[in-house]
């Protein structure tokens, strides 16, 4: 089945360490988004990559990084440099950036 | 900040009520998309439109882009619980991303 797979689904992490949240597409897409949502809120840019070893900052990079080693893979960091970490993160590609995005099914952080 | 503005923030109506939401861009939109994510769930990919004054249909949406291609509207006849859920547009941004709109929050009441 193609595909994109967030892991894990559910996440807690004690406030001041590290934690990477998995993204993994099977689609042969170039385009890849992370977005974070707050309750009630809606979707906020954190990165996105246009294509391998290359990415941009969203609106609100801060405390936050990523890697495109693979097409397949884009791996985000929630650093302890994030102030207010705990939140619904969703990971998204595309075969271009006008074209229609398929999510992951989310990862939801919570830092105590 | 957000490239697009979406209202209402949120809309209470009654099974059967129709519903409308609302996209608008201060600048000129290459294409809209929007998005439909149910409770607890994850935004799904409804449809996209391109053209300026365009409308497209999906049973009972109806999807309009206006003629100066700077505003949308998703429109709900009939509104079902399964209608449930958040409704998002998002558009192009600087040419390198998509950007979503705050969304609008739909709540039926059978």
């Amino acid at each position: 089945d193609g595909g994109i797979t967030q892991s894990p689904k559910y996440l807690f992490r004690k406030e001041g360490q590290n934690v990477t949240l998995s993204c993994e597409q099977n689609l042969n897409h170039d385009a890849m988004y992370w977005y974070r949502q707050d309750p009630g809120q809606g979707l906020r840019l954190i990165y996105y990559s246009q294509i391998v070893n290359d990415f941009q900052k969203g609106d609100i990079a801060e405390g936050y990084s990523v890697s495109r080693e693979k097409k397949e893979s884009f791996p985000l960091t929630v650093t302890s440099a994030q102030k207010n970490p705990t939140a619904f993160y969703l990971c998204a590609s595309s075969i271009g950036i006008y074209t229609e995005a398929f999510f992951g099914q989310g990862t939801r952080l919570t830092v105590v | 900040g957000q490239q697009v503005m979406q209202i209402p923030q949120y809309q209470h109506v009654q099974e059967g009520e129709d519903f409308t939401t609302y996209c608008n861009s201060s600048t000129t939109l290459s294409n809209i998309q929007w998005y439909k994510q149910r409770p607890g769930g994850h935004p799904v990919f409804l449809i996209q439109l391109v053209k300026s004054g365009e409308v497209k249909k999906q049973k009972r949406l109806t999807f309009q882009f206006g003629e100066a291609k700077k505003n949308s509207s998703l429109h709900i006849t009939a509104t079902q619980t399964t209608d449930v859920g958040t409704y998002f547009c998002a558009g192009p941004y600087n040419n390198n991303d998509m950007r979503f709109g705050a969304g609008t929050r739909l709540t039926v009441k059978p």
